[in-house]
């Protein structure tokens, strides 16, 4: 069967340090791969989503990034974070090309 | 700018009665609609994934109607328990792109 992780849980950074949140699938080959955000009283907003190895498309133009180095590992970044990029992070993939998300445990992010 | 839109943002329902609330979205290159169901302290888990005008999908004491043509979608929860106390989203599939609403957060009263 099909599981989704993402890690850390949860995280405590000051302004201007750097991110990392990784999320890996397993028991599947070559999904979709998604990045959302849920920031304080707002919904889910799509932040990068991935179609393959490389393969990056971007939602929201702003000082984060995404990487796919390897087909079922996905990874979110930031050189430098702002109070802003406070929020509850969720990874999910779903299998190519429809079908419903499954998503990660999520990570809790706080910018101090 | 894809704009999906989710009503009522909160609702408050007593045990044992019924209730629906509504999702819109473009019209246009429509592809798929996702609900889904976030209870706190987890993650989001889909109810329905529906593709075709007129489509009606059940599961349970939950269905949802999907017009692709006007570009809207409701939840219907018959006899609301408990349990059923939770976020619900809808979400418009462009091809891979996926985009939520606002969702509704529905409270069940005892």
């Amino acid at each position: 069967s099909q599981t989704i992780h993402q890690w850390p849980a949860t995280l405590v950074q000051p302004v201007g340090s750097p991110l990392s949140l990784e999320c890996t699938v397993e028991g599947t080959s070559n999904p979709n791969l998604y990045w959302y955000r849920q920031a304080a009283g707002r919904g889910l907003q799509l932040l990068f989503y991935s179609v393959g190895i490389g393969q990056i498309s971007s939602e929201v133009p702003q000082n984060l990034s995404a990487s796919r180095p390897q087909d079922r590992q996905f990874i979110l970044s930031s050189k430098k974070l702002l109070l802003s990029d406070s929020g509850f992070y969720l990874c999910a993939w779903r299998p190519q090309p429809t079908g419903e998300l499954f998503f990660g445990e999520g990570s809790r992010l706080t910018v101090l | 700018i894809l704009n999906v839109e989710q009503s009522p943002q909160s609702l408050h329902v007593q045990e044992g009665d019924s209730t629906n609330f509504t999702c819109s979205f473009p019209s246009s290159n429509f592809y798929a609609l996702h609900w889904y169901r976030w209870e706190t302290a987890k993650s989001p888990e889909a109810l329905f994934v529906m593709t075709l005008n007129g489509d009606e999908k059940k599961k349970g004491r939950i269905s949802a109607t999907l017009n692709t043509k006007e570009g809207y979608s409701y939840l219907y929860i018959k006899g609301s328990q408990p349990e059923d106390s939770a976020t619900y989203l809808c979400a418009f599939n462009l091809h891979d792109k996926i985009i939520f609403g606002k969702g509704t957060r529905l409270h069940i009263l005892p």
